[in-house]
């Protein structure tokens, strides 16, 4: 069973602060890596995506691939309270996406 | 481009109920997705037709859930009967390549609730 683990929160992280969410996967062939915003009652929306190992840099988004480690990460810097919403790691498996339980992120004003 | 569409945005049955969901995906997408996000979880994958052929369907509960995408275009999705546990949104999603290698683009969904 391919899975893909992310802590639940609330994370919660004072604006302006740097935000750090984690995302564990189980497929070691895994070869594509979404991170998706869901904000309450909407649909996902993608974010990030990263397919090589290092850091990908999207405005004040980074997203960290550590295949190695079976790990990767988002970083938000300069956190704002419109950046409040679930983060749902998504990983490429036998030709489908397997979905973390999203994380919750609170930015504090 | 114009995104993915679904309707209705919201529904309230009874249990025991029949209803459909209708989503058309994005222009040219060959790959469209059916999923039920129910509150506080991550999306459940529940059917993945690639054009009008089905690839996945190993977590559709056959006994009550059904899907077709009879012109490789539009999809529905129905329940028949509904339960209680049903409840949930339903997330229509598209995307260009088999596999998804490049993500997925999500309609707005339709929040169903089974009473």
């Amino acid at each position: 069973q391919k899975e893909v683990e992310q802590n639940s929160g609330p994370l919660s992280v004072p604006e302006g602060a740097i935000a750090s969410l984690n995302c564990t996967y189980s497929d070691r062939v895994s070869q594509s890596f979404f991170w998706y915003r869901q904000y309450s009652g909407k649909s996902p929306e993608l974010i990030m995506s990263i397919y090589s190992n290092g850091d990908k840099e999207d405005g004040r988004f980074t997203a960290q691939l550590n295949k190695a480690s079976q790990y990767v990460s988002l970083l938000i810097r300069d956190s704002q309270p419109s950046d409040s919403a679930t983060y749902l790691c998504a990983v490429s498996s036998n030709y489908q996406l397997i979905w973390g339980a999203g994380t919750k992120l609170i930015i504090k004003p | 481009e114009a995104g993915v569409a679904q309707s209705p945005r919201y529904k309230i049955i009874e249990k025991r109920q029949s209803v459909a969901f209708w989503c058309n995906p994005i222009s040219g997408h060959a790959t469209l997705y059916w999923y039920q996000q129910i509150l506080g979880q991550g999306p459940k994958l529940l059917i993945q037709f690639q054009n009008n052929g089905v690839v996945d369907d190993s977590q559709l509960p056959k006994d009550r859930f059904s899907a077709e995408r009879l012109k490789g275009v539009d999809s529905t999705l129905k329940i028949q009967p509904a339960k209680l546990e049903d409840s949930a949104v339903y997330l229509c999603a598209s995307s260009l390549n088999h596999g998804g290698g490049n993500g997925y683009t999500f309609g707005s969904g339709t929040r169903l609730t089974v009473v």
